[in-house]
């Protein structure tokens, strides 16, 4: 079967740094997508990695390892307003994105 | 138009009805998406159409449900006969190219509870 496994929730304070760690079993790869989506709201992207290595876009940088079928997000100098769910996706190998959870990110001040 | 859109934005509706839920994609944008999402859940593929084609509609649960996009631009996902398991958010996402990998888009999604 098809897996993508991520925690359900972690909390970090204000200007910190945290990691997000997504793991994934899939039939095939092709690409792993990371979703941002706030409470009540529509998922929104951030990043998209298909090679192996860090891609970095502002406060927000993703990294993805094929091998070991994982990936984490890393956000810097958190903000109050990103506090959200984050969502791991890997296209498979038909081309459908198999979503994980979510993460819930809570930021203390 | 700015972004997805979708309509109703919520929908009650008793068991055993017919709902016809709708999607006004990005302007421009070739390829359509339907998902459904359960609370704390990640959204879970329903189906998809490049223009007006369906290209994949492995994920719809039974033969309740369809799509349709008639000219290539807004969809309908149609919900016949629904019963209480089918209540959701069921979001539409576009995108602007027909590769697979194009980022997508999501609408506000729509809220259908049965009762």
């Amino acid at each position: 079967g098809q897996n993508i496994d991520q925690p359900t929730e972690m909390t970090a304070t204000e200007g910190a740094i945290v990691q997000i760690n997504c793991t994934y079993q899939t039939s095939g790869f092709n690409g792993l997508f990371w979703y941002q989506q706030h409470a009540g709201e529509a998922p929104t992207f951030l990043s998209y990695n298909v090679l192996d290595g860090l891609e970095e876009k502002g406060r927000f940088s993703s990294f993805l390892s094929r091998s070991k079928g994982y990936s984490y997000l890393l956000l810097k100098e958190l903000q109050m307003k990103d506090s959200a769910s984050y969502l791991c996706a890997v296209m498979d190998s038909n081309y459908q994105l198999i979503w994980g959870a979510g993460t819930k990110l809570i930021i203390k001040p | 138009g700015a972004g997805v859109s979708q309509s109703p934005r919520y929908k009650v509706t008793k068991r055993g009805q017919d709902v016809a839920l709708r999607c006004d994609p990005i302007s421009g944008h070739v390829s359509l998406y339907w998902y459904r999402q359960a609370l704390g859940q990640g959204p879970e593929f329903l189906t998809y159409f490049n223009y007006e084609a369906q290209q994949d509609k492995s994920g719809l649960p039974n033969d309740r449900f369809s799509a349709e996009r008639p000219e290539g631009s807004i969809s309908t996902l149609t919900i016949q006969r629904t019963e209480q398991r089918d209540s959701a958010m069921y979001r539409c996402a576009s995108s602007l190219g027909t590769g697979h990998t194009d980022t997508q888009y999501f609408g506000p999604g729509t809220r259908l509870t049965v009762l």
